[in-house]
């Protein structure tokens, strides 16, 4: 059974940082890319970055480009988002996201979210 | 990156069928096959239920279909059932690594 479990989340101020994780197991997970997706209480999905199954490509939206650093521990078998100089508007529930592909096509599995809350 | 553009509200009484629109450019869903649809339930984790415009992954049942027409994708819902009631998006690859989704539409069984 694929499992995605995240963590790292909680309040932080603005300018701040913080580092999520997602710990994956139940799959091969150097078979496939990974993303992260994010929700904003009471919005809609936003794709905030992805990476493929070695490294080898990135992408990242235009609102956390400059900003957020995807990365992946294929050993480790996670997936990590470093967020830095976080702002009001990154308030949202993080989701883990595994790719039906190695590349990079789709989402078929996703973690349960982990809470980011940017406030003073 | 800008966002894919879904109605926001759609409703149908049991039994009836529904169809959700996503329009994009020609640059994410009328350019790559990469267009997916995703089911979300209050609270919980969105669900893939249709990708690649028109497959369905196994368990989601043949009453959700996928299609495209230029650069609009849609997803119909036949034979409604309660437990459809959510939120769906759709999703596609826009080059250059990059996906987006549209804003979403709440479905209502009525």
């Amino acid at each position: 059974e694929v499992q995605l479990v995240e963590s790292g989340g909680g309040l932080v101020q603005p300018g701040g940082s913080l580092r999520l994780s997602c710990a994956s197991s139940g799959f091969t997970f150097d078979d496939y890319a990974m993303h992260w997706v994010r929700q904003a209480p009471g919005k809609g999905l936003e794709w905030v970055s992805g990476i493929s199954w070695n490294g080898g490509a990135l992408g990242y939206a235009d609102s956390v480009k400059g900003r957020f650093t995807i990365s992946r521990d294929n050993a480790k078998t996670s997936l990590y988002l470093q967020m830095n100089s976080l702002r009001a508007e990154d308030t949202a529930f993080y989701y883990c996201a595994k790719d039906s592909a190695a590349a990079g096509t789709n989402f078929d599995f996703w973690g349960q979210g982990t809470l980011v809350t940017v406030s003073s | 990156q800008s966002a894919l553009t879904q109605p926001r509200s759609v409703s149908g009484s049991p039994g009836q069928s529904v169809t959700i629109s996503c329009t994009g450019t020609s640059s994410d869903i009328g350019g790559y096959n990469y267009v997916s649809w995703y089911q979300q339930h209050p609270g919980k984790a969105p669900k893939l239920m249709i990708y690649d415009v028109t497959n369905r992954p196994s368990g989601v049942p043949d009453r959700f279909s996928g299609s495209r027409s230029g650069n609009t994708a849609s997803l119909t819902i036949s034979g409604l059932q309660a437990d459809d009631e959510a939120d769906y998006y759709c999703c596609s690859y826009a080059g250059s690594y990059t996906w987006v989704f549209g804003g979403g539409t709440k479905l209502t069984v009525l």
